[in-house]
């Protein structure tokens, strides 16, 4: 059974529009976090929520709103998508917060494309 | 990552090693990571030190850590064609180390 799964794997989408990226984790961890990768692979964290909670909220584009209906699930909704946004976005999650140890189990990627 | 930094490249004979090596700025870090990303996939975590150990080894992988000079390296031994991925250091910072710093991968390629 998948442990970090997102949906959709790839995105390709028009300028201006508004699009959401949905997370679910069924590892019972506490802790969801999104990055984006870009083409350089290059890998940022976005946000972190602990059981609902937003911990981390890097500098990111007030179009971009993370929610957490309950701790199993994390979405990205992002609006007015610009060209920019053009990225994979991971999702993760682990028992605890990121340190001490605590292991980040990634998803599989959803790749946008903003044309 | 802006704060911790790898070379981008590395390619080795297959059954030779491979070190990886990365530097990170925060002193404070207190435990640092070794992610391996394959092609298409997300990450995956491969072996993590505390920041008051200098080595930890584990069945091909050992890692270094030079808290002094902020200097950690991930050697992989008779590198295998699977090895090939990219590699990410990271640290954790943060007063409850909530947070995770990327480098910005090595891509290791092995040659025949």
């Amino acid at each position: 059974d998948t442990a970090v799964s997102q949906t959709p794997k790839y995105l390709v989408t028009q300028m201006g529009n508004d699009k959401s990226i949905k997370c679910e984790q069924n590892l019972g961890h506490d802790t969801m976090y999104w990055y984006k990768q870009d083409s350089k692979k290059f890998l940022k964290i976005m946000f972190s929520y602990n059981n609902k909670e937003l911990i981390i909220n890097e500098t990111v584009p007030n179009r971009f709103s993370p929610k957490s209906p309950d701790k199993a699930h994390l979405n990205l909704h992002i609006n007015s998508l610009e060209l920019g946004d053009s990225a994979v976005y991971f999702c993760a999650s682990s028992r605890g917060g990121a340190g001490g140890g605590n292991e980040q189990f990634f998803g599989p990627g959803t790749r946008l494309t903003v044309l | 990552g802006e704060d911790v930094e790898q070379s981008l490249f590395l390619s080795v004979r297959e059954g030779d090693s491979s070190v990886i090596n990365c530097t990170y700025t925060d002193s404070s870090s207190t435990y640092l990571y070794w992610y391996k990303q394959e092609p298409g996939a997300g990450l995956q975590l491969l072996t993590y030190i505390f920041s008051n150990m200098d080595m930890k080894q584990d069945q091909r992988l050992t890692v270094l850590l030079n808290k002094k000079d902020k200097h950690l390296s991930l050697r992989i031994a008779d590198t295998q064609t699977g090895d090939s991925a990219i590699y990410f250091c990271a640290e954790s910072r943060g007063s409850s180390a909530s947070k995770i710093i990327f480098g910005s991968g090595t891509r290791l390629s092995i040659r025949p």
